[in-house]
């Protein structure tokens, strides 16, 4: 069956870098994009960018342009949201997700970032 | 890229139907039929409800339906059961080759 398994919880001091993992198995990983989205507490999820698992093609929201790097292992089967420069308000779920056509079919669990002091 | 506007809330009785809206632009949700919804219950990832406007996944109840008319897409409940309150977002491809989610309705079954 289809899994993505996200990397856990991680803790961070304001202006530091996190790097969550996202771990496909059950399907051929370069044959479909891995989305990533972000839910801070209460709120709404939110859309960050995608990278093309074949050919490593990404794209960004706008909104975490600069921040934001996504990356992939194809030996590995993996994918990774690299997110700088944390500050409080990045405190949030990140999720991955897997595309097929538009949509996003398959979630992983989640990784909760916290960034206090 | 803005959110897109759906109601924070929506509710209903057992058995009734309810709908809930998406509003975007010509730039997502009027331009593409790639709007999908997905349902979230507490403490959980989301699920994909519906594609492409108006397709059901496998295994998603025929209770939900999809629709679209110019730039707002929307979700209909039909049967209303306890099991449906949960969070829904809708989505939208966008002309950037990018996503944009909705601002998410809170169904509640009275």
């Amino acid at each position: 069956q289809v899994l993505l398994v996200q990397s856990g919880t991680e803790v961070k001091k304001p202006g530091a870098s996190v790097k969550v993992s996202c771990q496909a198995s059950g399907y051929t990983f370069t044959n479909y994009a891995i989305h990533w989205v972000r839910q801070a507490p209460g709120q709404r999820l939110e859309w960050m960018g995608w990278i093309n698992t074949g050919n490593g093609n990404i794209n960004y929201s706008q909104k975490f342009q600069g921040r934001l790097t996504i990356t992939r292992d194809t030996s590995a089967s993996t994918a990774y949201m690299e997110l700088s420069s944390l500050r409080s308000e990045d405190t949030a779920v990140f999720y991955c997700a897997r595309r097929i056509g538009r949509a996003l079919d398959y979630w992983g669990q989640g990784t909760l970032v916290s960034v206090s002091s | 890229q803005s959110a897109l506007t759906q109601p924070a809330s929506v509710s209903g009785s057992p058995g009734q139907s309810i709908a809930i809206s998406c509003t975007g632009t010509s730039s997502d949700v009027g331009g593409y039929n790639h709007v999908c919804w997905y349902q979230q219950q507490p403490g959980k990832a989301p699920k994909l409800m519906i594609y492409d406007v108006s397709n059901r996944p496998s295994g998603v109840s025929d209770r939900f339906s999809g629709s679209k008319s110019g730039n707002t897409a929307s979700l209909t409940i039909s049967g209303l059961q306890a099991e449906d309150e949960a969070d829904y977002y809708c989505s939208s491809f966008t002309n950037s080759n990018t996503d944009v989610f909705g601002s998410g309705t809170k169904v509640t079954v009275l």
